[in-house]
C-alpha cells in the first residue's frame, strides 16, 4: 500500500466551476500536511498547508480528518490556470522528509 | 527569498558517463537538502538526505556508490549520478530547508537527465 494515495485523474472542469479531491495517508502519527501544484515538467510549488481546522486561501479550501486519515482540496471558480497536478505531501518523520503522492490530474477547459 | 536553483536543468548525456547536478541555495542557508527523483506520472521519490558537513542518509533501494551526494556549504549539494545507464533518466529535484524557517521545502526547478 503506498503511504499517500491519490485519484490520478484527470478532473476534467468547466471553467468556473468547483472541483473536489481527496487524499488518503498511512502514517497516523503524521503531523504536517500540504497541497503542492505541479506544472507540467516544473517542480512542485507549495500550495497550501493544512490545518487539522481546516483552511481557505482564496478560492482553495482544504481540509483535514484525521480520524479517516485523508485531506481534501476544494477549487472554487476555477480558473484555466488551475490546470495542473495537484500533489498530497505528508510529512513522514520530525526531520523534514516528506511523502509525496502521485498526484491528481486537473484540467480547466474553457 | 528562498530561491533554490538547479544546474544544469536538462542534461542528456551517453550510458556510461557520470553526471553532476547542482542545488544551491541563493539567499538562505540551507541546513539541510533532499533530493528526489520523479519518473514520469509518478510521485517525487525521495532518494536521499544530506546535512551539511556530513554522510548523506539515502533511502532504502538507492545506491549510495551510484548517486554520490555531497554538501560541502551552507549553500550547495552536488548530486553525481556515476556511470549512467538509460534506466537512470528521470525528473531530479532537489529541495532546501534553513535553521530559523518553517518545515516548508523550497524546491529547486529541477534537472531533466537523458541517459542514451
Amino acid at each position: 500500500r503506498k503511504e499517500v494515495e491519490q485519484d490520478p485523474g484527470p478532473f476534467n472542469v468547466p471553467e468556473g466551476a468547483t472541483v473536489a479531491f481527496n487524499c488518503t495517508y498511512s502514517n497516523s502519527a503524521s503531523q504536517s500536511f500540504f497541497w503542492y501544484r505541479q506544472d507540467c515538467r516544473k517542480e512542485p510549488k507549495l500550495l497550501m498547508s493544512v490545518y487539522s481546522s481546516g483552511n481557505e486561501d482564496g478560492r482553495f479550501t482544504a481540509q483535514l480528518n484525521r480520524a479517516s486519515q485523508y485531506i481534501s482540496l476544494l477549487i472554487r471558480d476555477s480558473k484555466l490556470s488551475d490546470s495542473a497536478t495537484y500533489l498530497c505531501v505528508v510529512n513522514a518523520d520530525s526531520w523534514g522528509k516528506l511523502q509525496f503522492g502521485a498526484g491528481t490530474q486537473v484540467v480547466v477547459t474553457p | 527569498g528562498a530561491v533554490v536553483s538547479q544546474h544544469p536543468s536538462w542534461v542528456i548525456c551517453k550510458s556510461g558517463t557520470s553526471v553532476k547536478i547542482e542545488c544551491r541555495s541563493l539567499d538562505f542557508q540551507a541546513t539541510t537538502m533532499f533530493w528526489y527523483r520523479q519518473f514520469p506520472k509518478q510521485s517525487l521519490m525521495l532518494m536521499a538526505t544530506s546535512n551539511e558537513g556530513s554522510k548523506a542518509t539515502y533511502e532504502q533501494g538507492v545506491e549510495k556508490d551510484k548517486f554520490l551526494i555531497n554538501h560541502a556549504s551552507l549553500t550547495l549539494s552536488t548530486l553525481t549520478v556515476t556511470s549512467a545507464h538509460p534506466e537512470d533518466s528521470s525528473f531530479y529535484i532537489c529541495s532546501a530547508t534553513g535553521s530559523g524557517r518553517s518545515d516548508e521545502q523550497f524546491f529547486g526547478p529541477g534537472t531533466r537527465l537523458t541517459v542514451l
